[in-house]
């Protein structure tokens, strides 16, 4: 059984700059969710895909905007970015919106914003 | 409002039993879910309470009180190895999706 993978595991961008963080889903599983965790802190919920369609969002504004293709992959894409956006960006995948199950998470990828 | 409150440090000793609590308020509840999460790696997965009681897993054991909004995480025979951020996770409503804690971060000394 494969896990959930992410890439790229580090990046570093400017303010203004655009990224796309990428997740492959373990087998079996048809929801992805992504957070953003800052150093010390817990993962804040950004938003949820479940087949294919975003099914839920936390306090983060437009910019922070997602994917979710038929093999159930899942892009995050942060436009105009700010310093405040340096984080681990966390993937999670389950089944059917995680409901009674627990999230499976990726190794995330740390995003430094100079 | 959510809001999920815990410990920010912990210290105990090795072979001790350390208890970790969490009191939760949340619109809405399906879940609690305990996570473990070493430095620099991901969260992974420890426990799971939806009902009241106590749920063991060998050397870990979760309890939940829905009418308290609380939980605890308990830590049997401590080694080494369990130094690390401890997460308490809540699904609310549905598509809201989990609300992590702050985290707690546990030191177990020699």
């Amino acid at each position: 059984e494969t896990g959930v993978t992410q890439s790229p595991t580090h990046l570093i961008k400017t303010r203004g700059q655009q990224v796309t963080l990428r997740c492959s889903s373990q087998s079996g599983h048809n929801t992805v969710s992504w957070y953003q965790q800052a150093l010390g802190q817990g993962p804040q919920f950004i938003f949820q895909y479940y087949r294919e369609e975003e099914n839920g969002r936390g306090n983060f504004p437009p910019r922070f905007s997602g994917l979710q293709f038929p093999n159930y992959s899942s892009e995050l894409n942060v436009n105009a970015l700010e310093l405040d956006d340096s984080a681990l960006y966390l993937c999670a995948s389950s089944r059917d919106r995680g409901i009674n199950q627990p999230q499976h998470f990726g190794d995330g990828t740390r995003l430094s914003i100079l | 409002g959510q809001n999920i409150d815990q410990p920010t440090e912990m210290t105990a000793t090795e072979g001790a039993i350390v208890q970790i609590n969490c009191t939760y308020q949340t619109s809405g509840f399906n879940g609690l879910f305990w996570y473990q999460q070493h430095a620099g790696e991901a969260p992974t997965f420890l426990s799971y309470n939806v009902l009241d009681g106590l749920e063991e897993k060998g050397r870990f054991s979760s309890f939940l009180s829905r009418s308290k909004g609380y939980s605890y995480l308990l830590l049997k025979e401590l080694q080494m190895k369990d130094s690390a951020s401890y997460l308490c996770a809540v699904m609310g409503d549905y598509g809201q999706n989990f609300v992590f804690g702050p985290g707690t971060r546990l030191s177990v000394l020699p």
